[in-house]
């Protein structure tokens, strides 16, 4: 079975920094590359960005692009969130997901229950 | 800003059929495949229709997606009490070269 727990949410000031993390099992974790999804509260999902299975790849959304950083430890089974500068906006439950290949790209399928990041003064 | 097109809300009573409507472009439902999430109230979404038609194993066929063009809808028939939820369509933008999801849609079974 697919498991995924987040953490290293919590509560930080404008400006301020959070790493999230991710632990994966149930399923072969370097064959699959992985999301980050976010929802702030009461709003829609808002893809954050996505890894391949062995790290080369990386995407960002424009709202995150040079603040966050995606990356993995395949030797962990583990997955990775540094936040740098952040804002208000980036207040949100942040979701660990699996990426599964299917057509062209890779279809967030299986996610965890989430980690809620404040930022706040 | 969501640059996939979702009705805010849809509702039916026990045993009807409803269907969300998902508006997209060239760039994302024009050239890929849709996807679409079920999020029941306090819990995280789950997948529910992916590659615009296929079904993951346990979702009840009382679900069914389809695409035309740069529009993709989820039907869902034989509305159960259960199905109250927000629903989200979602696929890859070739132009913004990520993932993109709907403005999601509220689904209330009177």
């Amino acid at each position: 079975e697919v498991h995924l727990v987040e953490s290293g949410g919590g509560v930080v000031q404008p400006g301020g920094s959070l790493r999230l993390s991710c632990a994966a099992s149930g399923f072969t974790f370097d064959d699959s590359a992985m999301h980050w999804v976010r929802q702030a509260p009461g709003k829609g999902l808002e893809w954050v960005s996505l890894i391949s299975g062995h790290g080369g790849g990386t995407s960002y959304a424009d709202s995150v692009k040079g603040r966050f950083t995606i990356s993995r430890d395949n030797s962990k089974n583990s997955l990775y969130l540094q936040m740098n500068s952040l804002t208000t906006e980036d207040t949100a439950l942040y979701y660990c997901v699996r990426g599964t290949h299917s057509g062209s790209y890779y279809v967030p399928d299986y996610w965890g229950q989430g980690t809620l990041v404040t930022v706040s003064s | 800003q969501s640059v996939l097109t979702q009705p805010p809300s849809a509702s039916g009573t026990p045993g009807q059929r409803v269907t969300v409507s998902c508006s997209g472009s060239s760039s994302n439902i024009g050239s890929n495949t849709v996807n679409w999430y079920q999020q029941l109230p306090g819990t995280a979404p789950k997948l529910l229709i992916y590659s615009s038609y296929q079904r993951p194993s346990g979702v009840p066929d009382r679900f069914s997606g389809s695409k035309s063009g740069t529009s993709a809808s989820l039907d869902i028939s034989g509305l159960q009490s259960e199905d109250e939820a927000d629903y989200y369509c979602a696929a890859w933008d070739d132009s913004l070269n990520g993932y993109v999801f709907g403005t999601g849609t509220k689904v209330t079974v009177l």
